[in-house]
């Protein structure tokens, strides 16, 4: 049963420390989406990424927020330094495409969130 | 202003009972419409898919209609249970794009 999975699943800091989270997308996917989620915003896209290589972060702020796929396996979301607005549901998701934008009918497969709290 | 409409906001029914969500969308040009539902604490999952060619979709108890004419979309949960009580998110792709159109969700809560 493949699945997007997500670390950790739950996060308190304090303001101004530096949060990392992770995801691994789903083997044999070459797409994956960070999206953040709140009451008032619902979801929001910050990062898009194909083949590992980004190709859309206009959704994050870019002073604080930076995402990354050191491999295949791995993607990042990194804030430093975080903020209490930066609370919030992190999502990544993952999909497969044959061109540098998802062919209409391709899925995203979301993995579980991680529910930050910045204190 | 959002390009995806949902209806109601919340709604509450009792178990065993039927009941329809509305999504109206002005996305264009139009390639298809999704519906997920997504449980407390997880992520969405997809429930389903509908190009511009169907009108009716079904995925055991939900059914899914599309009028592309008047971009209006339903989702119709038939002899609900405990478990579908979730929030239920409207999506729409921009035709040939990566980008997702969200509708803000109804929240259903089945009450035994």
């Amino acid at each position: 049963d493949a699945r997007v999975t997500q670390t950790p699943r739950d996060k308190v800091t304090e303001m101004g420390q530096e949060v990392t989270m992770r995801c691994q997308p789903i083997l044999g996917h070459n797409t994956v989406f960070w999206y953040r989620q709140t009451m008032m915003q619902g979801l929001e896209l910050l990062a898009y990424f194909r083949n590992r290589a980004p190709l859309d972060d206009s959704g994050m702020p870019k002073d604080r927020f930076s995402a990354e796929m050191p491999d295949a396996t791995l993607a990042t979301l990194k804030i430093q330094p975080s903020e209490p607005r930066d609370s919030a549901v992190y999502f990544c998701a993952s999909g497969w495409t044959i061109s540098d934008r998802a062919p209409p009918n391709n899925e995203q497969f979301f993995g579980p969130g991680t529910r930050l709290t910045v204190l | 202003k959002n390009q995806v409409e949902q209806s109601p906001q919340s709604l509450i029914i009792l178990e065993g009972k039927n009941c329809t969500l509305q999504c109206n969308y002005t996305v264009s040009p139009f390639s298809n419409l999704r519906w997920y539902k997504q449980d407390t604490g997880r992520g969405p999952v997809s429930l389903t898919i509908m190009t511009f060619s169907e009108n009716t979709k079904s995925n055991g108890r939900y059914t899914a209609t599309l009028d592309a004419d008047t971009k209006q979309s339903s989702l119709h949960i038939t002899a609900s249970q405990l478990s579908d009580s979730a929030s239920y998110i409207c999506v729409v792709p921009r035709s040939n794009d990566y980008k997702l159109s969200f509708g803000a969700g109804t929240t259903v809560t089945v009450r035994a």
